[in-house]
Order: structure tokens, then C-alpha cells, then sequence
């Protein structure tokens, strides 16, 4: 199958500063991305489509301005969690959408806002 | 919203036994997917099945699909301790067919060897 590669694995940053989380289709083109956040032993929650060369689309709830989306190229999506705070930590997951719609995720990101 | 809602929350059983989750949704869909989730690890794809199909396979996995009562059932045949994980079934979010997903709330399985 298709390789959805996120970076980092994991991160640990104080509060205010800001994060950012890569999600790299390795070996297909991505049109379109999507981000998640799964809280401890909750679901994954949408949060935001990533299209490329255009904006983003979030989820209710979910502050654009906070959860900056960027999809420059097709096999590129970034995810930067700005002024981060400690209820900001959670588990960050990135999927990959290819040609036959399939959805392929990335392994994850935690991060940790002390 | 979630609108996949699983059953059980968590289930606990010994080698070699089947294991048995549900899942119901809520609105119409034309497929619906089954992922597994080790302890803090991304998601793996375990099986998509088409709202005209019933039933799937899938080596050890069994998938059925009953679209008038909106719900799904994942079968783990002679399970292995390395089947110990957390699966979701997702469906698409409203309005999409693909990638797009509302996941449900999971069960959490445990196999003891």
C-alpha cells in the first residue's frame, strides 16, 4: 500500500510557542490531506481537510487560526499548532488521500505542551 | 459528531478465541471501514466493505454489513495475542464517499496469552 510519513513521532514544546507537524505521501500524489486529533482513550476527530493550493477546511469547532494548514505541494501537508497550550497536547494523525480514494494515515504525532 | 458508536468498549479474551465487535452508524453511507490502532501508533487499514455487499474476508477477519439496521460487526477468527490493539470503524462523513471520516469510538481488545 501507499506510505503516509509524518514528522515528528513526537514533541514536547513549552506553552506559547508553536509546533509544526509534517504529513509526506512518500510514493503517490495527494490532493488531498486530512488532520485528526484523538485525545487518550477517545476517537479520532476530524479536524480540517488540506487541499492543495487552496485553503483549508475545518471542522466545527476547530480554530483556523490556532490549526494553521498549509498544502503546498501534492505530496506535502503541514500542520502547525500556533501559541500551543497544554490542552493542545494530544495525539495528531494525517491521512493521504490517493487517486482511487483510498486513505492511507501517517504514524502519528504526539505532542506534549508543558 | 461521532457517528459511529461502538460495542464493546473493551473486550478481554485468551488466545485462540474469536472476538466479536459491533458498530452502528447513523446515516446513509455506500462503505465503511474497519482500522486496528496499536497503543500510540497510527492507524492500519484492516478491511473496506461496500454497501452492497454483506459479508468479507480477509485472511482471519470477517466483516458484516446490515444496512437496514445501520451496523457493521468485525470477527477475529482464532485470535493472537498480537491482535492486542484498539479498531475503529469509520464511515464517511456526510455527504462524502471517501477519506472524509468519522471514526467510531473504538474497542479496546485485549488478548491474553
Amino acid at each position: 500500500g501507499a506510505v503516509v510519513s509524518q514528522h515528528p513521532s513526537w514533541v514536547i514544546c513549552k506553552s506559547g510557542t508553536s509546533v509544526k507537524i509534517e504529513c509526506r505521501s512518500l510514493d503517490f500524489q495527494a490532493t488531498t490531506m486530512f488532520w485528526y486529533r484523538q485525545f487518550p482513550k477517545q476517537s479520532l476527530m476530524l479536524m480540517a481537510t488540506s487541499n492543495e493550493g487552496s485553503k483549508a477546511t475545518y471542522e466545527q469547532g476547530v480554530e483556523k487560526d490556532k490549526f494553521l494548514i498549509n498544502h503546498a505541494s501534492l505530496t506535502l501537508s503541514t500542520l502547525t499548532v500556533t501559541s500551543a497550550h497544554p490542552e493542545d497536547s494530544s495525539f495528531y494523525i494525517c491521512s493521504a488521500l490517493t487517486l482511487n480514494t483510498e486513505a492511507f494515515f501517517g504514524q502519528g504525532t504526539r505532542l506534549t505542551v508543558v | 459528531s461521532q457517528q459511529g458508536e461502538e460495542d464493546p468498549q473493551a473486550l478481554s479474551i485468551q488466545e485462540g478465541e474469536n472476538a466479536t465487535m459491533n458498530c452502528s452508524y447513523k446515516t446513509s453511507i455506500n462503505n465503511l471501514q474497519w482500522y486496528r490502532q496499536n497503543s500510540g501508533r497510527g492507524l492500519v487499514h484492516l478491511i473496506l466493505i461496500r454497501s452492497n455487499e454483506r459479508e468479507k474476508h480477509s485472511g482471519r477477519l470477517r466483516v458484516t454489513l446490515d444496512t437496514s439496521k445501520k451496523s457493521s460487526s468485525l470477527l477475529i477468527t482464532a485470535s493472537r495475542a498480537a491482535d492486542t490493539a484498539s479498531y475503529f470503524c469509520a464511515t464517511p462523513s456526510p455527504g462524502t464517499s471517501y477519506g472524509k471520516l468519522t471514526f467510531g469510538q473504538g474497542t479496546i481488545l485485549t488478548v491474553h496469552p
